[in-house]
């Protein structure tokens, strides 16, 4: 049964960038989609893209494609989410969610959630 | 405002069936499967059906989702308490290429 373990939480400086990481333990590892969701305090779901470690091939939601980066280490089992140019409006928590392939919407199981706070 | 619409929020007593709608268009629930989540008060999202109408093992029958044309729907039977929560739908967007996540349905249990 896999179990994904996100880092700490964050506070940075707006126009700062933040880089979150999402280990897996336990179940396979490459061969699946890592999704990064966010979530605004008191606000909804949004997805920031997905990496397939196996073939390293990345989806980054259009909004996010100038200051989203997602990436892989297969030989730790981790992935990392970096986000630049930090706003205010950036101030969610930030979940790592595992998924069968590239089928769109489908994350099983979810981390913990990482909350990323930028304050001046 | 979500692509995918959700009612802000939905009520029921215990033992009641409730039903969560989630509406879209021809480019997202109308071509794609349709996954629910259910996220309790400050912990992170639990997937309850998986291709609009499966359930992942754990997750109980009362929990059940449905899908037609470019709706899909959430039904919750025997409501009870600990029932209470957000709900979000959630699918792929080929036109906009993209996961789309519902708004989000408040669960309230009376």
């Amino acid at each position: 049964q896999v179990q994904l373990v996100q880092s700490g939480a964050e506070v940075k400086k707006p126009g700062s960038s933040v880089k979150v990481s999402c280990r897996a333990s336990g179940g396979t590892f490459s061969s699946y989609a890592f999704n990064w969701v966010r979530q605004a305090p008191g606000q909804g779901l949004e997805w920031l893209g997905w990496i397939i470690p196996v073939f390293g091939t990345t989806k980054t939601a259009q909004r996010f494609q100038d200051r989203v980066a997602i990436t892989a280490d297969e030989s730790t089992r981790t992935v990392y989410m970096e986000l630049t140019t930090l706003a205010s409006e950036d101030t969610a928590v930030y979940y790592c969610a595992r998924g069968p392939g590239s089928t769109g919407g489908w994350f099983d199981p979810w981390g913990q959630g990482t909350l990323v706070t930028v304050s001046s | 405002q979500s692509v995918l619409t959700q009612s802000p929020s939905a009520s029921g007593t215990p033992g009641q069936t409730v039903t969560i709608s989630c509406s879209g268009s021809r480019s997202n629930i109308g071509s794609y499967d349709v996954y629910w989540y259910q996220q309790l008060p400050g912990t992170a999202p639990r997937l309850l059906i998986y291709r609009s109408n499966q359930r992942p093992s754990g997750v109980p029958d009362r929990f059940s989702g449905s899908k037609s044309g470019t709706s899909a729907s959430l039904a919750i039977s025997g409501l009870r308490s600990d029932d209470e929560a957000d709900y979000y739908c959630a699918t792929w967007d080929d036109s906009l290429t993209t996961v789309l996540f519902g708004g989000g349905t408040k669960l309230t249990v009376l």
